[in-house]
């Protein structure tokens, strides 16, 4: 299986302020017919199912918040949340899902410090 | 509005037999692969298995083969996840998810909580 890798596990950061996450591949997930990155984001609140963030390593879900931004390509990415509100604490979840079986990172905590 | 739907949560015993079920609605079941997904209690994601509704040819995840049974039925639009022999570390919560080809899991069942205890 394919491993994904994020760090840091939790990272504490104040209203207002950037929080960056980052996760790498075992393997490149960039298929070169088309150029994508088939790597996604998740959101998971308490009590709650996750939540499609970003697809393609860095488009957005419709909906989304533009606060919310990934880049990367290959086997390294970033989730960029650019000003954390209050309402953005949860658990971060890279995904890969050009392999089967999907795999996820083991999660980043985000809280506000 | 696209909705996947879980059946309630659910207590065993070790050793019991448990299937549950993942209702979708809102766009063609054939049109689009099913996941299951387990979260064990303060734990992340892990795939169990992936199924196509329209011929219900499934894969499961080599942890996962064996253990787990993956089934759908076209007529009612429902995915299902069984085990014929609970552990209790088959405790978890787990959720169903739409595999959108391009763009990874999209929509999401609010999740069932098993729970297997003697």
């Amino acid at each position: 299986d394919i491993v994904m890798t994020q760090s840091p596990d939790s990272l504490a950061v104040s209203l207002g302020e950037r929080a960056t996450v980052s996760c790498k591949s075992s393997q490149s997930v960039l298929y070169s017919s088309n150029n994508k990155n088939y790597l996604a984001w998740y959101q998971q609140k308490p009590g709650q199912p996750p939540k499609l963030l970003i697809y393609w390593a860095s488009t957005r879900e419709s909906g989304v918040p533009d606060r919310f931004s990934g880049s990367g390509s290959g086997t390294d990415f970033t989730l960029t949340i650019s000003s954390l509100q209050a309402e953005d604490v949860a658990v971060y979840y890279c995904q890969q899902y050009y392999y089967t079986p999907q795999t996820f990172g083991q999660g980043t905590k985000v809280e506000i410090k | 509005e696209v909705q996947l739907v879980q059946s309630g949560a659910e207590v065993r015993k070790p050793g019991e037999s448990l299937k549950i079920s993942c209702k979708a609605s809102g766009y063609g079941f054939t049109d689009y692969w099913i996941v299951w997904v387990r979260q064990m209690p303060g734990r992340g994601l892990e795939c169990m298995g992936i199924i196509s509704p329209g011929d219900s040819d499934t894969r499961y995840s080599p942890s996962f083969q064996g253990q787990v049974t993956i089934s759908a039925d076209k007529s009612i639009s429902t995915a299902h996840l069984q085990w014929s022999s609970l552990k209790a570390s088959d405790t978890a919560m787990y959720y169903c998810a739409r595999r959108h080809l391009l763009h990874g899991f999209d929509y999401w069942g609010q999740g069932t909580l098993v729970t297997v205890s003697s």
